[in-house]
């Protein structure tokens, strides 16, 4: 596609449950980010990927959130046991290399009831 | 590591008037630095970067922004607001080799009033 899609654009849970969060990067881009936005907070980095691995996983806020990404494209990231605190915008950046820009998706809404 | 800091959550403008947002650093390495803008549900895009060649970097939407080493700072300016550019802007800045994560400031949201 034309740039970073992520789904669902929302995502509504209840507290305790699982979800997957979904980042289809652009094509060819080697490098994938997951930030979130939480109001007031600005973007907190949570985890990049190069190709298949992760060389910085260190602002994953707790060992209930995970990320993959299979083939060098896709990335999930999923969060278990969901709590309030959860609630944000979770948004997925690609970039060419390093010295390129990040291009971001729109995001995922995720509100935990 | 590095950081950023904006100074001020909110700024208000009038249409017409200048716009300045503000964006100190801090790297323990020569630094690449950007200015990102996200308009209302949507993600963010980018403004214009500065990766160590010209100090004064042209971005789209007549945004410009000047990297001070002795100041530290990479603000962001625009000689005359239109109502468009109602938006949050984010400062953010890396490392100057490889591939490393990108640190965000906590954003400026921009409002002009008519």
């Amino acid at each position: 596609g034309a740039g970073v899609s992520q789904s669902p654009s929302n995502k509504v849970t209840e507290k305790g449950k699982d979800v997957e969060l979904r980042c289809d990067p652009i094509s060819g881009h080697t490098a994938l980010y997951w930030y979130r936005q939480s109001l007031g907070q600005g973007l907190e980095f949570l985890i990049y990927f190069q190709g298949n691995s992760a060389p910085d996983k260190s602002g994953l806020p707790s060992d209930r959130f995970s990320a993959e990404r299979t083939g060098g494209s896709v990335s999930t990231l999923t969060i278990q046991r969901t709590q309030q605190e959860d609630s944000a915008v979770y948004l997925c950046a690609s970039s060419l290399e390093s010295e390129a820009p990040l291009h971001f998706g729109n995001g995922t809404r995720l509100t935990v009831t | 590591a590095q950081s950023v800091t904006q100074l001020g959550s909110h700024v208000s403008v009038s249409e017409g008037a200048l716009v300045l947002l503000r964006c100190n650093y801090s790297s323990s390495v020569p630094p690449y630095l950007f200015w990102y803008v996200q308009y209302p549900n949507q993600g963010l895009q980018l403004l214009l970067k500065y990766t160590s060649a010209a100090t004064l970097v042209k971005g789209i939407n007549g945004f410009e922004a000047e990297f001070k080493k002795s100041e530290t700072s990479f603000h962001l300016t625009k000689p005359s607001a239109h109502m468009s550019d109602a938006a949050e802007y984010f400062c953010a800045v890396k490392r100057n080799t490889g591939f490393q994560k990108l640190v965000f400031g906590t954003g400026t949201r921009l409002l002009v009033s008519p």
